[in-house]
């Protein structure tokens, strides 16, 4: 059974760029969050993906977008990139929507300058 | 909204024990708790459900008082490989996990 991983680990784009976030979920798992985690703080939701469509989303503006995939990976869009963007964005997989426990990938360390 | 972690802190001997508490002012219909080493993802350790249904650890147990809107991690007789920032994430009836404050716990040989 393999587990959640993410790509690329690390990444460095200018303000107003745009950048994607990839996740795979853990085998059997049909859900996917992803969260935005600054430096010091616990993680912060920003949305949900079950069975490709959106399932709930967290205090972020529209440029934050995702996708799931027929094969239940996930991506993460961030448009016109801010200095306060820059985090550790993580994925979770959970095997459905209810309350089940989430899985995360190691994440993605982004920084804006 | 953030449901509010205490201690913040907690430094502790080897063999020690410790109680980590989650407080949330909404209604809660599970607590979810991770820890997280430096630099590493959070790592899934206990749920706890309203009506008293739990799943997870087996040296880790907790407690989950859904009329206070509160649950309790308890770590009993701390290892060294204990250390790391607990989180506890609470879900409500939508199920999306608000995470806590979270809580850094050091153990000592």
């Amino acid at each position: 059974e393999t587990g959640v991983t993410q790509s690329p680990t690390h990444l460095i784009k200018t303000r107003g760029q745009q950048v994607t976030l990839r996740c795979s979920s853990q085998s059997g798992h049909n859900t996917v969050s992803w969260y935005q985690q600054a430096l010091g703080q616990g993680p912060q939701f920003i949305f949900q993906y079950y069975r490709e469509e959106e399932n709930g989303r967290g205090n972020f503006p529209p440029r934050f977008s995702g996708l799931q995939f027929p094969n239940y990976s996930s991506e993460l869009n961030v448009n016109a990139l801010e200095l306060d963007d820059s985090a550790l964005y993580l994925c979770a997989s959970s095997q459905t929507t209810g309350y089940s426990e989430q899985y995360f990938g190691p994440g993605t360390r982004l920084t804006v300058t | 909204q953030q449901p509010v972690q205490s201690p913040q802190a907690v430094i502790l001997r080897e063999g020690e024990d410790a109680v980590i508490n989650c407080s949330s002012s909404k209604a809660l219909y599970s607590v979810h708790w991770y820890r997280q080493k430096h630099g590493e993802a959070p790592v899934f350790l206990m749920i706890l459900l309203k009506g008293g249904e739990q799943k997870g650890h087996d040296k880790i147990s907790a407690s989950f008082n859904e009329k206070k809107q509160q649950s309790s991690l308890y770590l009993t007789a701390s290892q060294l490989s204990y250390s790391g920032t607990y989180f506890c994430g609470t879900g409500g009836y939508t199920d999306k996990l608000i995470f806590g404050t979270g809580t850094r716990l050091q153990v000592f040989p």
